[in-house]
């Protein structure tokens, strides 16, 4: 079975950092990339970008550029989202997805999310 | 960014009514469009792919149809479970967008 396991809530001030991690496991990790969904509490759904699981290749949501980062350890099939200099608006779960657009699917299977509150 | 418009925001419905959702793309996106049921407090669920491809253990009342710019979910016979918040995503280009929502709820 595929499984996507997202590390615990967080609670940060304004201007810190945050590094959610993604530990994967029933599939090929190499053979799907992953990508990274928001959700501000209460609203709709924004994708964030999404990361090759085998070389450095990412794409970012523009508005997001320059602060976010993803990147993947294959060794340990695992992903991580960095999302710096934290605002209000930042405040959200967060999920990492797993990404079969190469295969002609979309999003099928999801992390349980993780909560970020951005609160001084 | 290609702008995605679903309507309508909310519906009523009764339990085994027939419920369409509709998404529209600012631009066509040919087949490249999803649908998603989330409930509340849990991650979003991958319904349907490519527009019309049902995705593995989803159940057959649901389907899609559409293309270009003009997308619709159907549900033929709305079961008490299928009460909850439907989001459609275009990824035909980056940056890859959701529609707004279409929340279904209990008349």
């Amino acid at each position: 079975q595929v499984h996507l396991v997202q590390s615990g809530a967080e609670v940060k001030e304004p201007g810190a950092s945050v590094k959610v991690s993604c530990k994967t496991s029933g599939y090929t990790f190499t053979s799907y990339s992953i990508s990274w969904v928001r959700q501000t509490p209460g609203q709709g759904l924004q994708w964030m970008g999404w990361s090759s699981s085998y070389n450095s290749d990412a794409n970012y949501e523009e508005s997001l550029q320059g602060r976010v980062t993803m990147t993947t350890d294959p060794s340990t099939s695992t992903a991580f989202m960095e999302l710096r200099n934290l605002r209000s608006d930042d405040t959200a779960f967060y999920y990492c997805v797993r990404d079969p657009r190469d295969y002609g699917s979309q999003f099928d299977f999801w992390g349980q999310g993780t909560l970020v509150t951005v609160s001084s | 960014a290609i702008q995605m418009t679903q309507s309508p925001s909310s519906l009523s419905a009764s339990v085994g009514d027939r419920v369409t959702i509709s998404c529209r793309a600012s631009q066509g996106i040919r087949n490249a469009l999803g649908w998603y049921q989330q409930q509340p407090g849990k991650a979003p669920k991958l319904l349907i792919y490519a527009a019309s491809s049902l995705q593995s253990g989803v159940p057959s009342r649901f389907s899609g149809s559409g293309s270009g710019t003009d997308f619709t979910l159907t549900i033929s016979s709305l079961q008490p479970e299928d009460f909850a918040t439907y989001y459609c995503l275009q990824d035909y280009d980056f940056p890859l967008t959701f529609g707004g929502g279409t929340k279904v709820e209990i008349k």
